[in-house]
């Protein structure tokens, strides 16, 4: 166990609708980080949030939006659902945002699998 | 722009030493290696930054060339444990520390 909560751990939905993802990282960690991972592509990162900030942006589309609250969880909102953004979407989270060196380790949740029919 | 990672797949039995290869076309902060077990989340293994290089597991240990913006990841005496998928990430300058992992080399180790 990563100390990384995610819910919910499966959602189906159906193309069109909007469902919303949510995060709460390990106790102490101020960086937020949403994956999407899908069969072909691999751990795609979206986004990253620290301290409540947007501090980087991955391949995250404009249907895609999230943000960081002040008790530091996180939530990832998908719009407009289509089949392809059926995927297991992670959270993770670390202390710090560095890059590299200690505290920038991540430790991700169990996931969110989205099956949009 | 996301590493390349090889090989794609390799199977072992147990005791065997494998090797995964990292490389990108850009330079280098840092890479980190994660292992995903099937249907669970990636686990951090460990994080090289430039000029150093660090270990993080007893038989697992990993190497950084920054001249060639290479890494390799060392599994020696395998165990069945070690099966999984084993991703590489790197974090580029310029990039704001994001990671971009590659596609991932699958291990199996059998018995």
């Amino acid at each position: 166990d990563s100390g990384v909560t995610q819910t919910p751990k499966h959602l189906i939905t159906a193309t069109g609708q909007r469902v919303t993802l949510r995060c709460s990282p390990r106790s102490g960690d101020l960086s937020v980080y949403w994956y999407q991972q899908s069969l072909d592509q691999g751990l795609q990162f979206l986004i990253q949030y620290y301290n409540g900030e947007e501090r980087a942006k991955g391949n995250i589309l404009e249907r895609f939006s999230a943000q960081q609250f002040p008790d530091l969880h996180s939530e990832l909102n998908l719009s407009s659902l289509e089949l392809g953004d059926s995927a297991l979407y992670f959270c993770a989270s670390s202390v710090g945002y560095s890059g590299g060196g200690p505290g920038s380790e991540q430790f991700f949740g169990p996931g969110t699998r989205l099956t949009v029919l | 722009q996301q590493p390349v990672q090889s090989p794609q797949a390799v199977i072992l039995r147990e005791g065997e030493d494998a090797v995964i290869n990292c490389s990108s076309s850009k330079a280098l902060y840092s890479v980190h290696w994660y292992r995903q077990k099937h249907g669970e989340a990636p686990v951090f293994l460990m994080i090289l930054l430039k000029g150093g290089e660090q270990k993080g597991h007893d038989k697992i240990s990993a190497s950084f060339n920054e001249k060639k913006q290479q890494s390799s990841l060392y599994l020696t005496a395998s165990q069945l444990s070690y099966s999984g998928t084993y991703f590489c990430g790197t974090v580029s300058g310029g990039s704001n520390y994001k990671l971009t992992f590659g596609k991932g080399t699958l291990l199996t180790v059998n018995p």
